[in-house]
């Protein structure tokens, strides 16, 4: 596709229930992040992968969190046992190499009841 | 450990008037600079960006920035608002040179235009 999409665009989960966000990246970018935005913040850095390598999860904020992009393309986030501190919107980004442009994705609102 | 502060999580103006959007940075290597535009519901788009060429840094939409390594600043202008400039803006700054941390944003100005 154009552009950075990510599905699906919102998510209502339970408490203790486990979900898992996509991000389809611009096609041929090697880079991808993931973001947390909570309500009336900025984004706050997740993850880092640079084709299937993850070379920086120091943002995911608990071992509930986990990321993988096995074939350098496609990503997935996955949160197990949510929580209601959990709610944010997760955005996505890819950039050809790192720190040239990323475009973002329109993100996945996810709210935890 | 890099920071970015913005002044002001609301800023009004009335529509034809300046813009003016206030970044400063904390960084212990030169960085890299951005302005990103969130409309609602929507994901980040890219106003410009500095990477250490030219200070003043031309962007969409008749947006532009000054890097001022004096004041670490990197303030936002736009000589005259348009109603559809309302959206949340936020400064970013990531390391030069192919760091792997990604973008550490700001907090985001709401930025309101009057008509």
């Amino acid at each position: 596709g154009a552009g950075v999409s990510q599905s699906p665009r919102y998510k209502v989960a339970k408490r203790g229930q486990d979900v898992a966000l996509r991000c389809d990246p611009i096609s041929g970018h090697v880079s991808l992040f993931w973001y947390q935005q909570a309500l009336g913040q900025g984004p706050e850095f997740l993850t880092y992968f640079q084709n299937e390598a993850q070379l920086d999860k120091s943002g995911l904020p608990s071992d509930r969190f986990f990321a993988e992009r096995p074939e350098g393309s496609v990503s997935t986030l996955k949160i197990q046992r949510t929580q209601q501190e959990d709610s944010a919107v997760y955005l996505c980004a890819s950039s050809a190499i790192t720190n040239t442009e990323a475009f973002f994705g329109q993100g996945t609102r996810l709210t935890v009841v | 450990a890099q920071s970015v502060t913005q002044l002001g999580s609301h800023v009004s103006v009335s529509e034809g008037a300046l813009v003016l959007l206030r970044c400063n940075y904390s960084s212990s290597v030169p960085p890299y600079l951005f302005w990103y535009v969130q409309y609602p519901n929507q994901g980040l788009q890219l106003l410009l960006k500095y990477t250490s060429a030219a200070t003043l840094v031309k962007g969409i939409n008749g947006f532009e920035a000054e890097f001022k390594k004096s004041e670490t600043s990197f303030h936002l202008t736009k000589p005259s608002a348009h109603m559809s400039d309302a959206a949340e803006y936020f400064c970013a700054v990531s390391e030069p040179g192919g760091g792997a941390d990604g973008l550490t944003f700001g907090k985001g100005t709401h930025l309101i235009i009057q008509p």
